[in-house]
């Protein structure tokens, strides 16, 4: 099993929509949760960064997790075209930081 | 500011053979990562430093080495290619860990 669990998709939605995308992950050691965005044959760079439980918000994104199901959420309103990329879930803790295997999403105009 | 510069962007190689991928970073970040990336999963830790001079195994370290003689740079080297190494390969710094990485745009290489 591995540590972080990601549905790669695709995903696809038209613009404006609402989305939702979703990890899980099995040890609870971890204590810190990121959202990596990566564009086509570029590195992956950070969204977002939480410590432990709770939402946080970011212009048109917002990030979620919760603890007691060890489940990490990012939620991007009014999605637009250039929000096309794979985004990727991590979890960190001393120095291991481990990955989903990311989600590729498609916002058509 | 550059961030995190990989060289070379694209290499292919022959079975046996050796190279080294270079790493630089001028954001003074202690901390400093090797991944790959295969399809379908995801990001692996290969080697890892937390400061100059020091390295650490990550989760798929076999096959290769590392060395972090300046704070600035981390090298990866491949003493005998195999076909399993093809694959992207990043760079990434930290400060803290905690605050998240900095990636590098990658190394794809091919091992033929």
């Amino acid at each position: 099993q591995k540590e972080v669990e990601q549905d790669p998709g695709p995903l696809s939605v038209p613009e404006g929509a609402i989305v939702s995308l979703n990890c899980t992950y099995s040890n609870s050691a971890f204590q810190y949760f990121m959202w990596y965005r990566q564009y086509s044959r570029k590195g992956p760079e950070l969204l977002m960064y939480t410590y432990s439980s709770g939402n946080k918000e970011d212009g048109r994104f917002t990030a979620q997790v919760d603890k007691s199901s060890k489940y990490i959420s990012l939620f991007i309103r009014d999605s637009q075209p250039s929000d096309s990329a794979t985004y990727l879930c991590a979890t960190y803790n001393n120095n291991d930081m481990r990955f989903g295997a990311g989600t590729r999403l498609t916002v058509k105009p | 500011n550059a961030g995190v510069t990989q060289t070379p962007k694209f290499r292919v190689l022959k079975t046996g053979q050796s190279m080294t991928l270079l790493c630089a970073q001028d954001m003074n970040h202690e901390y400093m990562y090797w991944y790959r990336q295969d399809p379908g999963m995801g990001l692996r830790l290969i080697h890892y430093s937390v400061g100059e001079g020091t390295t650490a195994k990550g989760e798929v370290p076999d096959g290769y080495n590392v060395s972090r003689l300046k704070k600035q740079n981390f090298l990866l080297g491949l003493e005998s290619a195999a076909p399993s190494q093809t694959s992207v390969y990043f760079c990434a710094s930290s400060y803290w860990g905690t605050d998240g990485y900095t990636f590098g745009s990658g190394t794809r290489l091919t091992v033929v």
